[in-house]
């Protein structure tokens, strides 16, 4: 088992580009989640998804959107990249999104510099 | 709402000494609690957790926490430091509730730095 894969591992944008961070977990889980990890400020939910076909916003979700394509994947996209998305990005995933015990577990992240 | 606090941004430890690294959480009810560990350049991975079962908590690398909830901490400890201990650690609660209140919320992590 890969667990989670996220594409790219670097990215350079310039400000008001446009770019899709990629997501996929073989572990048959059905919710995924998106972070951003800032020095100091530890993970910031961004968006997930509960299950298949649903998403809801995080803390921080304004200049993101997202998209569950099917049980596996869990697409990021920033449509108009800024400076103050610079940032590390995380995927992760739960078996159960509805229990609170249940462990998450994260891809290796997307480090994004926006110019 | 949950918050979690972290006490120390940075922690140093000389090589076979306690680790200590100190988690406090704000919770109407007494909440599930994680540690999670990060490593250079890579994702976090779950040293623990406490689901209610038992308030002391072993880990995985010889880590263990211990749920006090009069004093709501969830501190975690490690009796004698290794040099592969050194990454970042973090805490995290998630309310035993549903809707988005369940999902999990961090601290911001201390950096452990273990001297040789």
């Amino acid at each position: 088992n890969a667990g989670v894969t996220q594409t790219p591992k670097f990215q350079v944008l310039k400000t008001g580009q446009s770019m899709t961070l990629q997501c996929a977990q073989d572990m048959n889980h059905n919710s995924m989640y998106w972070y951003r990890q800032d020095p100091g400020m530890g993970l910031r939910l961004i968006y997930y998804s509960a299950s298949e076909g649903t998403t809801d916003k995080g803390e921080v979700p304004n200049g993101y959107n997202v998209s569950r394509l099917n049980k596996r994947e869990f697409s990021l996209r920033l449509e108009s990249a800024a400076p103050s998305q610079t940032s590390v990005y995380f995927c992760a995933s739960t078996e159960r999104g509805g229990i609170s015990t249940d462990t998450q577990y994260f891809g290796p992240g997307t480090r994004l510099t926006v110019l | 709402a949950q918050s979690v606090t972290q006490l120390g941004s940075h922690v140093s430890v000389s090589e076979g000494a306690l680790v200590l690294l100190r988690c406090n959480y704000s919770s109407s009810v007494p909440p599930y609690l994680f540690w999670y560990v990060q490593y250079p350049n890579q994702g976090l991975q779950l040293l623990l957790k406490y689901t209610s079962a038992a308030t002391l908590v072993k880990g995985i690398n010889g880590f263990e926490a211990e749920f006090k909830k009069s004093e709501t901490s969830f501190h975690l400890t490690k009796p004698s430091a290794h040099m592969s201990d050194a990454a970042e650690y973090f805490c995290a609660v998630r309310a035993i509730s549903s809707g988005s209140a369940r999902q999990l919320t961090f601290g911001s992590g201390t950096q452990l730095t273990v001297l040789p």
